[in-house]
């Protein structure tokens, strides 16, 4: 595998489910990135991590739970979504804040 | 003050033509302006950047413009080519932040 890698790559969940996404970068970078996309707006930044550590969340809703156990690594936990949480999410990484590399993303469809 | 604002939202030009897409920025400590190009099923990609300390910056096809006075900047894609069809994102950084302020995106179809 090689660059920033993402699954699953499509998720339908209920409101009551608890899933994660899961994303892995391959570039020996030391920082990771949440961001949402949705249609016709422009992507918004959700979590950073720096060496593990979350140096930034974005008055993201806590229904939306990061998780990075090493620098390789990062998850996110989701449970109790809504509807209007359906939106593809995009993990990225870079080295400090040098250019962010994205993975293919997760559609994510609530029902 | 963090707003990029991007136009258009889509844009159709012919084989061989020339694509321009604009952005605006408020936030003069925005120092770092790259754009990204997205294909479907794809994460976004960069494409090329700019600082602000030159007005032109041109890679291959790609040509970046930009403005400082008028706190502005643009995308150029010369011979434009089907394969260029995708979403463009414009977006900005201040120096040494991680955090990427992004346009809202056009989506780029060119037509064979």
């Amino acid at each position: 595998e090689t660059g920033v890698t993402q699954t699953p790559r499509h998720l339908v969940m209920g409101m009551t489910n608890k899933k994660s996404l899961k994303c892995e970068q391959h570039l020996g970078h030391n920082a990771m990135y949440w961001y949402k996309q949705s249609a016709k707006k422009p992507l918004e930044l959700m979590f950073v991590y720096n060496f593990k550590e979350q140096t930034e969340n974005n008055s993201v809703p806590s229904r939306f739970s990061p998780e990075c156990p090493n620098s390789s690594h990062l998850f996110l936990h989701l449970h109790t979504l809504q509807p209007e949480d359906s939106a593809l999410y995009l993990c990225a990484s870079s080295q400090y804040a040098d250019t962010q590399y994205f993975g293919p993303g997760t559609r994510l469809t609530v029902l | 003050q963090q707003q990029v604002k991007q136009s258009p939202q889509s844009l159709i030009v012919q084989k061989g033509g020339i694509s321009i897409i604009n952005c605006a920025y408020e936030n003069t400590a925005f120092d770092y302006f790259p754009w990204y190009q997205q294909f479907p099923g794809k994460g976004p990609a960069l494409l090329i950047a700019i600082r602000p300390d030159v007005s032109e910056k041109k890679e291959g096809r790609f040509t970046i413009s930009f403005n400082k006075s008028a706190k502005q900047f643009s995308l150029h894609i010369m011979d434009s080519q089907p394969g260029d069809s995708a979403t463009y994102f414009c977006a900005a950084r201040r120096e040494g932040a991680q955090k990427l302020v992004f346009g809202q995106g056009t989506r780029l179809t060119i037509n064979p």
